[in-house]
């Protein structure tokens, strides 16, 4: 089973202030997600990476951005956080050609 | 394209009801399917999954399988608990290509005592 650490798991912040929610996980899987969760619970791809140096924007239209400089992690940025990001924040691996995808615990973002 | 639709929400049933979530698929050959389980507060947990036709997945008590001739993949237990209420995630990939997985909406379930 993978171990996926999220950082911090709840945040609270006012509007224009710059986040970083962190992703870290051991298994050395090479593709990391993020997902954002709304209210009514559908998840939403937002970036994905294939390994490092690789990063590529998800389904939904995002104003984070990320990076994957090592393996193990895999930063989201928010450069002004808004109102319209809150939400819940789940990062997830998945390795080689395998057909599991792991999950974080995620982050609740509020922005007020 | 690929997609994947499960029932809407929320099901609520008694303790010990019989559960069926329906999962139905879009897809062209044989991609896996899985059921993920998210508790509140938590990420997405795999609940059991199926990688070729008639294939059953179980764990917990839960069951499904894997039907490529009505490309459903419905999610079971006999007799639920109150713990587990949680919403639950239908979803599928093929994985051997760099393909994303694709995720129903999620279903909310809610036992009472």
């Amino acid at each position: 089973e993978a171990d996926i650490y999220q950082t911090p798991r709840y945040l609270v912040i006012g509007t224009g202030k710059k986040i970083t929610l962190e992703c870290s996980q051991t298994m050395g899987h090479d593709k990391m997600y993020w997902y954002q969760q709304d209210p009514g619970m559908e998840l939403h791809l937002i970036h994905y990476s294939y390994g490092v140096n690789s990063t590529e924007k998800g389904d939904l239209s995002s104003e984070s951005t990320v990076s994957r400089i090592r393996t193990e992690h895999f930063p989201l940025t928010l450069e002004s956080a808004r109102p319209s990001h809150t939400s819940q924040y789940l990062c997830a691996t998945r390795g080689g050609s395998t057909d599991t995808q792991y999950f974080g615990p995620g982050t609740r973002l509020t922005v007020l | 394209g690929n997609s994947v639709t499960q029932m809407e929400g929320p099901v609520t049933l008694s303790e010990e009801a019989f559960l069926t979530i329906n999962c139905t698929y879009t897809a062209t050959g044989y991609p896996s399917l899985f059921w993920y389980v998210q508790y509140p507060g938590e990420g997405l947990q795999l609940l059991l999954k199926a990688t070729k036709a008639d294939d059953k997945g179980s764990n917990k008590g839960f069951e499904a399988t894997y039907r490529k001739e009505t490309t459903s993949f419905h999610l079971e237990k006999g007799s639920v608990q109150v713990s587990d209420s949680a919403v639950y995630f239908c979803a599928l990939i093929y994985p051997y290509r760099d393909d994303k997985i694709i995720f129903g909406k999620g279903t909310r379930l809610h036992i009472l005592p």
